[in-house]
């Protein structure tokens, strides 16, 4: 099983929500990954997970705000979007650790957009 | 810094002519470098994965090729087909950072015509 599963597939919310991209694997991997990718751009990297531990932070703002309860889940929380944070959010997993040199594995999305 | 450029941006060629998709990265110290494909909307699809201490890597009508210490990677497709159609993804993983980023290229946005 090589699948990465994100929930929802889509998600409409306004600038005073509050809502949650939910990602799960269970391939054993140790490190999980926030991306976001705006149309015709590449992925950009958000955060990584590294051990159930934020490892980097890529000076995101604090309206989004990440999560890793266990080994399999990965969260990110929302609150107080603007209307340029609509994007694909992409949630991806490898190896970790000391093994780097592994395949990364990507879900197939969430697609959000703030109103 | 790691970059990495793929050129050309887009391209468009008749179904069944073989092609190539170029990737080149300013850092050679990368652990790995990953081929992905992505359909419009969607996540990415892992085609080929080439090791550091690899040449190339052959799926199907994939060929992947890897020149470390020229900063090169090409993906090789034979008989291309509109299902071929997509935007083709290269990626790289730094041995600088502890704790595995992966730097994308921009993209190719591949149109097979039947």
């Amino acid at each position: 099983d090589t699948e990465v599963t994100q929930t929802p597939k889509h998600l409409v919310m306004g600038m005073t929500n509050k809502k949650s991209l939910k990602c799960e694997q269970h391939m054993g991997h140790r490190a999980m990954y926030w991306y976001k990718q705006k149309a015709k751009k590449p992925p950009e990297l958000m955060f990584v997970y590294s051990y159930e531990k934020l490892s980097i932070n890529e000076s995101v703002p604090s309206r989004f705000s990440p999560e890793c309860p266990n080994s399999s889940l990965l969260n990110l929380h929302l609150h107080a979007l603007q209307p340029e944070d609509s994007a694909l959010y992409l949630c991806a997993s490898s190896q970790g650790g000391t093994d780097r040199a592994t395949e990364a594995f990507f879900g197939q999305g969430t697609r959000l957009t703030v109103v | 810094k790691q970059e990495v450029t793929q050129i050309p941006a887009a391209l468009s060629v008749p179904e069944g002519e073989n092609l190539v998709l170029n990737c080149s990265f300013t850092d050679s110290a990368i652990y790995n470098l990953q081929w992905f494909r992505q359909d419009p909307g969607k996540g990415l699809t892992s085609l080929l994965l080439i090791q550091s201490s690899q040449r190339e890597q052959t799926s199907g009508r994939l060929n992947a090729s890897l020149d470390k210490s020229s900063g090169r990677s090409t993906l090789y497709i034979a008989a291309s087909q509109p299902g071929d159609s997509a935007t083709y993804l290269c990626a790289v993983r730094p041995t600088y950072s502890s704790a595995s980023k992966i730097i994308f290229g921009s993209g190719t946005r591949l149109s097979i015509r039947p």
